[in-house]
């Protein structure tokens, strides 16, 4: 089946330090992926997507790029800020019986200090 | 234009009862899928519902069951409550179940006691 890996947190870096937090997946086909954000007490927001490969998606200063060969998604800032403090979540959607359904890492804990 | 919402946003059970937790998708959306987020994991999907009827459904009992509305809203029941089912439920909508991005509802946090 289809499945996410991240890597371990918490991540703890001081504001305008670089960031990178790894993510590889391994699928079936063509799936798209994406990086969601939580913030403590929120549900997930999305923060970037790819849906094929050598795409790159960007948002907010952050980027990432879908890896076919590699089959990674690799998230990075060139630039943190204490705002960006939150649980990132590396995921893909990919065709499972007719339909698409999401699969989730477990998430990194990203601690920006000033 | 309002997101997701969920309803309620906290609730406290005891072991044995039964739960209904409740979700309006984003406007336009037609596609809601519920997730179990336990603390410090990712959301493991429960089932997903499209045109009313269960489209897929992951690796849950049948303690979890669902329903979807006609106007697309949807309810996730938790019977025979235990002490694992202790959780933060998530929404998610999206168009026709593609492989477009969901979005997300704040979750409702349930606490068995």
């Amino acid at each position: 089946g289809n499945s996410v890996t991240q890597m371990e947190g918490p991540v703890t870096l001081s504001e305008e330090a670089f960031l990178t937090i790894n993510c590889t997946y391994t699928a079936t086909g063509y799936p798209s992926l994406f990086w969601y954000v939580q913030y403590p007490g929120e549900g997930l927001q999305l923060l970037l997507k790819a849906t094929k490969a050598d795409d790159k998606g960007s948002n907010k200063g952050f980027e990432a790029t879908y890896r076919k060969e590699t089959t990674s998604f690799h998230l990075e800032k060139g630039s943190v800020q204490v705002s960006d403090s939150a649980v990132y979540f590396c995921a893909l959607s990919g065709l499972s019986g007719g339909s698409y359904i999401p699969t989730f890492g477990r998430g990194t804990s990203l601690i920006v200090h000033p | 234009d309002a997101g997701v919402t969920q309803s309620p946003t906290h609730l406290i059970k005891t072991r044995g009862q039964q739960v209904t937790l409740r979700c309006s998708p984003k406007s336009g959306h037609d596609t809601v899928s519920w997730y179990q987020q336990a603390l410090g994991q990712g959301p493991q999907f429960i089932f997903q519902y499209y045109e009313e009827e269960e489209r897929q459904r992951g690796n849950f009992p049948d303690r979890f069951s669902g329903h979807q509305f006609p106007n697309y809203s949807s309810e996730l029941n938790v019977n025979a409550l235990l002490l694992g089912d202790s959780a933060l439920y998530l929404c998610a909508s999206n168009m026709g179940g593609s492989n477009q991005p969901q979005h997300f509802g704040d979750g409702t946090r349930l606490s068995i006691l």
